[in-house]
């Protein structure tokens, strides 16, 4: 099936810093990404819709400034958190919908712990 | 009213048994649903589409009920290895796919 790999898996870093995670669909094209985060014990939260070679659009509470979501390629879109805080401490998940799959299934990548110290 | 409602349970069960789970949805333009389960610390994993028609895979069985707008998991026959979360997922027309918050089933022995 469909792979995605996103890394890192687990980075820990110092307040103020900035975070990029990556997320590459390795055998197809992915049009269209996803970017959630899930905090422990809920849902899954989406933050953006990342569509290749336009802006991404954000949900509504999602810092744009703040979550910056680049997909360059059709193979990789990457979320860079700016200037993180503990309150950023999460688990992010992207997801990728294949370009020749119409049925609306997500590959999700592996996902990514972020602790913010 | 959340998009996609999921008793989050837990559902205790123990080996053997058969459980259901149901999921409502309030979009009655959504076009795709999926069953994900995910395991604690980890990324959802499809478990199954769900067809108008149902569907069924070995112990799953996922139906659809377009007029009540829900969808149903039941499983048989439960397995310790089955204890996880397991989330509903409902795509529109632009495949903006929107989570339930999941329903956690715990198998014991």
């Amino acid at each position: 099936g469909a792979v995605v790999s996103q890394h890192p898996s687990r980075v820990i870093c110092k307040s103020g810093t900035s975070v990029k995670i990556e997320c590459r669909s390795l055998d197809f094209q992915a049009t269209t990404m996803f970017w959630y985060r899930q905090f422990p014990k809920q849902s899954l939260m989406l933050m953006a819709t990342s569509n290749e070679g336009s802006k991404a659009t954000y949900e509504q509470g999602v810092e744009k400034d703040k979550f910056l979501i680049n997909h360059a390629s059709l193979t990789l879109s990457t979320l860079t958190v700016t200037s993180a805080h503990p309150e950023d401490s999460s688990f992010y998940i992207c997801s990728a919908l294949g370009l020749a799959d119409n049925t609306g299934e997500l590959f999700f990548g592996e996902g990514s712990r972020l602790t913010v110290l | 009213r959340k998009e996609v409602e999921q008793d989050p349970g837990p559902f205790n069960v123990p080996e053997g048994a058969t459980v259901a789970f149901n999921c409502t949805y309030s979009n009655s333009a959504s076009q795709s649903f999926f069953w994900y389960r995910q395991d604690c610390r980890k990324e959802p994993k499809l478990l199954m589409s769900v067809y108008s028609s149902g569907n069924e895979d070995g112990r799953f069985t996922a139906q659809l009920n377009r007029a009540s707008q829900y969808i149903s998991l039941l499983i048989r026959d439960s397995k310790l290895s089955d204890s996880a979360t397991y989330l509903c997922v409902a795509s529109g027309g632009s495949y903006i796919p929107t989570f339930g918050r999941g329903t956690s089933l715990i198998v014991h022995p």
